[in-house]
């Protein structure tokens, strides 16, 4: 079946410093991929998505490229903010018609920026 | 604009109970979604609502049951409550069912002792 698997944290980085959290997925055909991010004591907020092979979503200065022959979507941001500080899901939906909306989530990684 | 709204925040029941939690969807849309999030992991699907309808279901079993009014909002029941049933649940709302971006309301911290 379709899944997520994302790096483990907790990640604890300095500011400035450079971010790449790694996903990797696992799908019956070619799914949309997106990376949500939850803040402490919110709900999940869509941070970037991208629906087809080689495409490159980007938001907030975060940035992760569709890699079809990787099956992966990795989350990278040049230099990170305290502000960033919160955990990272990578989630799938996959394009199967009438599957309905259901999304598969990894295990969240945990990013901690110090000042 | 008011986004995903859920109710309560935060409960706390005993094993054998039975809990009702509340979702009103984002203005404009019209299917609900609501998953699971236990702590340290990702959140998990329990089942889909569209029309009033439960549409999917993930691997959850019948004493999830939920329900949706004709103005979109939604309740997720869960009978005889079980210790492992203590999570975060996320109620997400979709404009489309099988291709809109979810929006997620903050949750309902559940708690069963």
């Amino acid at each position: 079946g379709d899944s997520v698997t994302q790096m483990e944290g907790p990640v604890t980085l300095s500011e400035e410093a450079f971010l790449t959290i790694n996903c990797t997925y696992t799908a019956t055909g070619y799914p949309s991929l997106f990376w949500y991010v939850q803040y402490p004591g919110e709900g999940l907020q869509l941070l970037l998505k991208a629906t087809k092979a080689d495409d490159k979503g980007s938001n907030k200065g975060f940035e992760a490229t569709y890699r079809k022959e990787t099956t992966s979507f990795h989350l990278e941001k040049g230099s990170v903010q305290v502000s960033d500080s919160a955990v990272y899901f990578c989630a799938l939906r996959s394009l199967i018609t009438n599957t309905g909306n259901q999304f598969y989530f990894g295990t969240g990684t945990s990013l901690t920026v110090i000042p | 604009d008011a986004g995903v709204t859920q109710s309560p925040t935060h409960l706390i029941k005993t094993r054998g109970q039975q809990v009702t939690l509340r979702c009103s969807p984002k203005s404009g849309h019209d299917t609900v979604s609501w998953y699971q999030q236990a702590l340290g992991q990702g959140p998990q699907f329990i089942f889909q609502y569209y029309e009033e309808e439960e549409r999917q279901r993930g691997n959850f079993p019948d004493r999830f049951s939920g329900h949706q009014f004709p103005n979109y909002s939604s309740e997720l029941n869960v009978n005889a409550l079980l210790l492992g049933d203590s999570a975060l649940y996320l109620c997400a709302s979709s404009f489309n069912r099988n291709t809109g971006e979810l929006f997620f309301g903050e949750g309902s911290r559940l708690t069963v002792l």
